[in-house]
């Protein structure tokens, strides 16, 4: 079975300053790690997607996660927040086997972006 | 423009009285799935389809009925919605799943349903 748990409900930063979301995951399988954002009052958007390629992925709007499977972890980093950052995140696993559900979701982060 | 579509976006409906959230996607994707999502829970997923005809449950699929007749569509479908059922739903799709690989879903808008 998969899981995913995401550390941190809410997360508080000043623009400017880094932001780092943490999560951390549980697979039988070779995981596909994703991070989606949701503004508010919209959909899901595809941040980034780790897929067994490089361990660190860049994804749109200058964030990056990067996967170490020791720590089962894919935290979500970005050097220097923006006002348009706040928004809620999800951590998703996906497991590769045919016939199974197929994203499991974090509980959400939601990052608020102080002036 | 690619996207999936769902309809209404918002509604407003009574407990016992049928009804239906229309899904459409326009990417040619073999794979569709709902979800609904509730504070503090994430997203949890009621349905999904794998290809035309073919469904099967979710985490969470009690209270719920979807079809699969063509693939661009995907209806999700309470016989008798109860207030347990209020939440804002998703619809997603993707490529089809085949082993050794995953593709991104692309979500719609939602549907915020307030059953009272």
């Amino acid at each position: 079975a998969q899981s995913v748990t995401q550390l941190d409900s809410h997360v508080s930063v000043s623009e400017g300053t880094p932001v780092l979301l943490r999560c951390n995951y549980s697979s039988s399988y070779s995981p596909s790690l994703f991070w989606y954002v949701q503004h508010p009052n919209k959909g899901l958007q595809l941040l980034l997607k780790y897929t067994s390629a490089a361990t660190l992925v860049k994804g749109i709007n200058g964030f990056e996660a990067e996967f170490k499977k020791s720590e089962t972890s894919f935290h979500l980093t970005k050097p220097s927040a923006h006002m348009s950052d706040a928004a809620e995140y999800f951590c998703v696993v996906s497991d590769l086997v045919p016939g199974r559900r197929a994203l499991t979701f974090g509980s959400g982060t939601r990052l608020q972006v102080q002036p | 423009e690619a996207q999936v579509t769902q309809n209404p976006r918002y509604l407003i409906t009574v407990t016992g009285k049928k009804l239906t959230v229309t899904c459409s996607q326009n990417m040619n994707h073999e794979y569709m799935s709902w979800y609904r999502q509730d504070p503090g829970l994430g997203l949890r997923q009621i349905y999904y389809s794998m290809n035309v005809e073919v469904t099967d449950k979710g985490d969470v699929p009690e209270g719920y009925k979807v079809s699969r007749k063509e693939k661009r569509n995907f209806p999700l479908i309470l016989e008798s919605p109860s207030p347990n059922q209020t939440s804002l739903y998703f619809c997603a799709s993707s490529l089809s799943r085949r082993r050794g690989s995953s593709y991104e879903q692309y979500f719609g808008p939602g549907t915020r349903l307030t059953v009272t």
